[in-house]
C-alpha cells in the first residue's frame, strides 16, 4: 500500500514556463513533507519542506502547497529552468515515526530548451 | 549540511558473493540512515543505525542478509550477503532529521550477476 503517491513518471516544460508536480498521500497521521531533487549517479538533494500547520512555504522560484483536506501537496517551480531537469521525490513523515521518510516513486522533470 | 562520501559508486558482482558499501560523514551524527532504490521504485529505509547499538531494521530487511556497522560517530558500513539478482538497486546512505531535511551520500549502483 503507498502512502505516498506521484502519479505522473514523468513531466515535460517549456524553459521559463511553470512546472507543477504532484503528490499525494493517504495517512492523514503525516505532519511533515519534503521534496528532493536526484540527478542521474548522485543521491537526492533537498529542495524544500513544510510542516501541517501550513499551506505554503516559498524558497525562491520553489513554493510546496498543502491541501490538508486533499491528502495533496504540489510543488511549483517558476520559472523553470533547464538545470531543473532531475527527477524530484516527495517524502512525508510523521512525529510518531521514528524519523522514517516515506517516500514517492518520483517524477521526471524534463525542461524543453 | 553535512556532507557524505559513499563508496564504491557502482560494481557488478557474482550473485552469492557480499559487498560492503561505506559511508563516511564530515561530522559527528547521531543516526545514519540506510536506504535502498530498486529500478523504477521509489527510496525504501533499510534501517537506522545508531553509535554503539544495534541498527535497527524495517519489515522486510534482516541483519543476516544487510549487516550493519557503525563504529563511531562519523562512519557506517552495509554490507549486500549472498547477493542474487534481485539485489541489483542502488543503495544510499542519509543523515539528518525531519525538520533540516537529510541529506544523502552519492548512492552505490549494484548490480548483480
Amino acid at each position: 500500500d503507498q502512502q505516498v503517491k506521484q502519479n505522473s513518471p514523468s513531466l515535460s516544460v517549456q524553459e521559463g514556463r511553470i512546472s507543477i508536480l504532484n503528490c499525494d498521500y493517504t495517512n492523514s497521521m503525516f505532519d511533515y513533507f519534503l521534496w528532493y531533487k536526484k540527478y542521474p549517479a548522485e543521491g537526492p538533494t533537498f529542495l524544500i519542506s513544510i510542516s501541517s500547520i501550513k499551506d505554503k512555504n516559498e524558497d525562491g522560484r520553489f513554493t510546496v502547497f498543502l491541501n490538508k483536506s486533499a491528502k495533496h501537496l504540489s510543488l511549483h517551480i517558476v520559472p523553470s529552468q533547464p538545470g531543473d531537469s532531475a527527477v524530484y521525490f516527495c517524502a512525508a513523515s510523521d512525529e510518531g515515526g521514528n524519523y522514517q521518510l516515506i517516500w514517492g516513486a518520483g517524477t521526471k522533470l524534463i525542461i524543453k530548451p | 549540511s553535512a556532507v557524505i562520501s559513499q563508496k564504491p559508486s557502482r560494481d557488478i558482482c557474482q550473485r552469492g558473493t557480499s559487498l560492503t558499501i561505506q559511508c563516511q560523514v564530515d561530522s559527528q551524527v547521531t543516526m545514519m540512515f540506510w536506504y535502498r532504490q530498486q529500478p523504477g521504485q521509489s527510496l525504501t529505509l533499510i534501517a537506522t543505525a545508531n553509535q554503539g547499538s544495534e541498527a535497527t531494521y524495517e519489515s522486510g530487511f534482516v541483519i543476516d542478509k544487510f549487516p550493519i556497522s557503525r563504529p563511531n560517530l562519523t562512519f557506517s558500513t552495509l554490507t549486500v550477503s549472498n547477493m542474487s539478482p534481485e539485489d541489483s538497486s542502488i543503495y544510499l546512505c542519509s543523515v539528518g532529521d525531519r525538520v533540516y531535511g537529510y541529506t544523502f551520500g552519492s548512492g552505490t549502483r549494484l548490480t548483480v550477476v
